[in-house]
């Protein structure tokens, strides 16, 4: 069974300084994960995934992620933060074969970045 | 270029009656998942339609059925209405690229279903 946990409820954070989101994964295959962001009253929307290939993967708004196979995690991080980074971020891994649309998600990290 | 647009915005519904939700997937999708995300949690998978089939189903009763147009738009419909189905529903759409790859999938902003 596919499974990811993340296991901050909320991260804080300074604007200007980098920021990490985290999210481990349990497979029972090859890892297809993948972060969204969601905003108040809204749906998600896609920042980044990881099929294969190289351990570090670069998404929209200058968010990238962290694949550690051996800690198998898939830690989501940003150089410099943005007030208007603040939003609920999700982690989630893809079932296989032809469950490609069933994702599982964890229970969400609520990021602050504070002025 | 639209994204996936979900209807209503907004539902309010009281205890044993039906409901139906309707999603337009982005233009170029095949396929629509739809997802429930009750409060302070992550997305669960509903189910999946492709080619006017469900393809897949999670763990949800059959209260909860769909269906699929020839226009790839879908409708979802919960019956019995119990006031744990309020939540927000949340409609996925993706597509098949080049060499079998699937597209991420895109969101509608989701319906909001309170149940009284």
């Amino acid at each position: 069974a596919q499974s990811v946990a993340q296991p901050e409820d909320q991260v804080n954070v300074a604007e200007g300084n980098p920021l990490t989101v985290k999210c481990t994964y349990s497979v029972s295959g090859n890892p297809y994960l993948f972060w969204y962001v969601q905003y108040p009253n809204r749906g998600l929307q896609f920042l980044l995934k990881y099929i294969t290939g190289d351990n570090l993967v670069k998404g929209s708004y200058g968010f990238e992620a962290e694949f550690n196979k051996s800690q198998t995690s898939f830690h989501l991080k940003k150089p410099s933060a943005l007030v208007s980074d603040s939003a609920l971020y999700f982690c989630a891994v893809r079932d296989e074969g032809y469950n490609f649309n069933k994702f599982y998600f964890g229970s969400g990290t609520k990021l602050n970045v504070k002025p | 270029d639209a994204g996936v647009t979900q209807s209503p915005t907004h539902l309010i519904k009281t205890r044993g009656q039906q409901v139906t939700l309707r999603c337009s997937p982005k233009s170029g999708h095949d396929t629509v998942s739809w997802y429930q995300q009750a409060l302070g949690q992550g997305p669960q998978f509903i189910f999946q339609y492709y080619e006017e089939e469900e393809r897949q189903r999670g763990n949800f009763p059959d209260r909860f059925s769909g269906h699929q147009f020839p226009n790839y738009s879908s409708e979802l419909n919960v019956n019995a209405l119990l006031l744990g189905d309020s939540a927000l529903y949340l409609c996925a759409s993706s597509f098949i690229g080049t060499g079998g790859r699937r597209s991420p999938l895109h969101f509608g902003n989701g319906t909001r279903l309170t149940v009284t």
